[in-house]
């Protein structure tokens, strides 16, 4: 069955330090990958999805990711935090066979100290 | 371009009670979806509907819990009897339609607490 792992529950960075928060999944096919963001109260927000071509997604608010299919990862990375990126973030996978699931990993709370 | 659209936004029951959370997707959107999410979880998904017919409602307690999209606009989801397992936010999310290239877009969701 498709699965993610996101094995960090939180993070806690600097504000202006770098990020990457790692995702693994397991999916028999291609899969198609997801990056959410979850403010306190808000519905998720789609930051970037990868369905095929180029491995390296740019995304919303400066965020990328990176898919590796050897390591079956899609890593999401900022080069500088800032405040109001302190969030939830969910990975996940479209689940193919019943057209357009979504698998959803547990979630990374993201802190930014200041 | 208004969101999607769910209320209540917060519901405290007691168990065995019954409960019922409504769901107003993006217009025009033929997709739509109801995740559970449990505190410290990843949401899950419940049922989907494409238009007014169910495509995928495989992990629905169908015992408790129940669902209709009766003019393939907006959407209700039923727990009868609720239970202290249910306790959990509850997201409704609708897309263009059902293909994967179609972005999912979430509504606020539900919190629902059961005592």
């Amino acid at each position: 069955a498709q699965s993610v792992t996101q094995p960090d529950i939180h993070i806690t960075v600097s504000e202006g330090a770098s990020l990457e928060l790692r995702c693994n999944y397991s999916y028999g096919a291609t899969p198609y990958l997801f990056w959410y963001v979850q403010s306190p109260g808000q519905g998720l927000q789609l930051l970037l999805k990868y369905f095929s071509g180029d491995t390296l997604v740019q995304g919303i608010k400066g965020f990328e990711a990176e898919f590796k299919r050897s390591q079956s990862s899609f890593n999401l990375r900022k080069p500088s935090v800032h405040w109001s990126d302190a969030a939830e973030y969910f990975c996940a996978v479209g689940d193919m066979e019943y057209g357009n699931k979504l698998v959803f990993g547990a979630g990374t709370i993201l802190r930014v100290k200041s | 371009e208004a969101g999607v659209a769910q209320s209540p936004r917060y519901k405290i029951i007691e168990k065995r009670q019954s409960v019922a959370f409504w769901c107003n997707p993006i217009s025009g959107h033929a997709t739509l979806y109801w995740y559970q999410q449990i505190l410290g979880q990843g949401p899950k998904l419940l049922i989907q509907f494409q238009n007014n017919g169910v495509v995928d409602d495989s992990q629905l307690p169908k015992d408790r819990f129940s669902a209709e999209r009766l003019k393939g606009v907006d959407s209700t989801l039923k727990i009868q009897p609720a239970k202290l397992e249910d306790s959990a936010v509850y997201l409704c999310a609708s897309s263009l339609d059902g293909g994967t290239l179609n972005e999912q877009f979430f509504g606020p969701g539900t919190r629902l607490t059961v005592l």
